[in-house]
């Protein structure tokens, strides 16, 4: 199965700051890694699809990159919105692995 | 619009039984892969198996395979998920998924607690 480790765990920034999300996948999984948003109580949000597509209707201050085995969320601007838990999920094969989360708090 | 809503969840005993279902709206049901994901209480989330849109091919994380069993009927848009031997470390909340990964709709969850 392909691991995929999430970094940091959590985080502490403050409005208007950009933040960066890293995961690494355990082989490569060419640019099969989307990343997602939750918040406390509801599903998972699609941000971000095949590293680097942004899903309609998010706002452009979230961009994904990488590809291999390193892939990183940025996200610009910081919203008090943005708080939330944010997953990545490879899909280059079964089991489609999440990382562990990373929790973002507003300052 | 697309619309995913799971319901089943309850609470069983350890080696019990639950069976989920989700029901698919808005969309060409047949079309579609759909999964299993779940959550732990505090916990991240974990990918649990997948169902091709025939219905002629699933896959299992190891960790409910020979115990969890999905399938469909795309004749009433509905998703399954038959829970067998539970254990204490299945409780979380469970959510059905369009496609297989990368997936943009997701039911709002249903909780089911396996404790005596």
């Amino acid at each position: 199965d392909i691991q995929v480790t999430q970094s940091p765990p959590s985080l502490s920034a403050s409005l208007g700051d950009r933040v960066t999300i890293t995961c690494r996948a355990s082989e490569s999984i060419n640019n099969y890694l989307n990343w997602y948003q939750q918040k406390p109580g509801k599903a998972p949000k699609l941000l971000i699809h095949v590293a680097s597509k942004l899903q309609g209707g998010v706002p452009s201050r979230f961009t994904g990159s990488g590809s291999g085995t390193d892939f990183t969320l940025t996200i610009t601007s910081l919203q008090p919105e943005d708080s939330a838990t944010y997953y990545c999920q490879q899909s280059y094969s079964a089991p489609y692995t999440f990382g562990q989360g990373t929790k973002l708090q507003i300052k | 619009q697309v619309q995913l809503v799971e319901s089943g969840g309850g609470l069983a005993k350890p080696g019990g039984s639950l069976r989920l279902s989700c029901a698919g709206s808005g969309f060409i049901f047949g079309d579609y892969y759909m999964s299993w994901i779940r959550q732990a209480p505090g916990k991240g989330l974990e990918w649990l198996s997948y169902i091709s849109h025939t219905g002629t091919t699933t896959y299992y994380a190891d960790s409910v395979m020979g115990r969890f069993t999905i399938s469909r009927d795309n004749a009433n848009n509905l998703l399954y998920l038959q829970m067998d031997s539970l254990r204490v470390e299945d409780t979380a909340v469970y959510y059905c998924a369009r496609d297989q990964a990368g997936a943009a709709y997701w039911g709002q969850g249903t909780l089911v607690t396996v404790s005596s």
